[in-house]
């Protein structure tokens, strides 16, 4: 169990640009969401997957933003056209189901200038 | 619906003991507490499912009261190593992602 890994750490990127965060889960997980936290806020939830599926996208803050979860293991998230208000930790986790321990990953720090 | 926590900042000596509370507008199935240390991932604490469960963890124990649709978390004979944000995380049907609260602020001092 090497945890939630997720990369890269930070990310700089000038306004306008798309950016691409990856995470890679607990291998026996089968559930992994993406969360957004900015600072002297709770995580803020975007969307999660079960295996490939992905469950749940409405709270994905704009159609700017996707998911994808390709054959059930690692994830990528993607933010096309980033804007300053993008600015923000995205966290991932994973977990083996409902109402069980999620695993955060150390997060993405996204700076948009 | 986020939950709301009280107090948003507490600052105690070590050993003394403090209560962070959670609280939603919506019926709960389940709450789940974790800490935060600046700069690092959040750290899964402990979940409490209906049925007003009271679970512990070393020093750390908490309550749920379904009925007020709150969660206590009790630290007691705090230690510096308690210090973090500590958030609580919803889940009104028992099959909804979690929502988090705004995080408790606790800092302990020698």
């Amino acid at each position: 169990d090497t945890g939630v890994s997720q990369n890269p750490r930070h990310k700089i990127t000038k306004r306008g640009q798309n950016v691409t965060f990856r995470c890679d889960p607990i291998s026996e997980h089968n559930r992994l969401y993406w969360y957004r936290q900015t600072l002297g806020q709770g995580p803020e939830f975007l969307t999660y997957f079960q295996n490939e599926a992905q469950l749940e996208k409405s709270r994905l803050l704009s159609d700017r933003f996707s998911a994808e979860r390709p054959k059930g293991s690692f994830s990528t998230l993607e933010i096309q056209r980033t804007e300053q208000g993008d600015s923000a930790m995205y966290l991932c986790a994973s977990s083996r189901g409902m109402n069980t321990e999620a695993f955060f990953g150390q997060g993405t720090r996204l700076t948009v200038v | 619906q986020q939950p709301v926590q009280s107090p948003q900042a507490v600052i105690l000596r070590e050993g003394e003991d403090a209560v962070i509370n959670c609280s939603s507008s919506k019926a709960l199935y389940s709450v789940h507490w974790y800490r935060q240390k600046h700069g690092e991932a959040p750290v899964f604490l402990m979940i409490l499912l209906k049925g007003g469960e009271q679970k512990g963890h070393e020093k750390i124990s908490a309550s749920f009261n379904e009925k007020k649709q709150q969660s206590s978390l009790y630290l007691t004979a705090s230690q510096l190593s308690y210090s973090g944000t500590y958030f609580c995380g919803t889940d009104s049907t028992g099959n909804t992602p979690l929502v988090f609260g705004k995080g408790t602020r606790l800092s302990v001092i020698a």
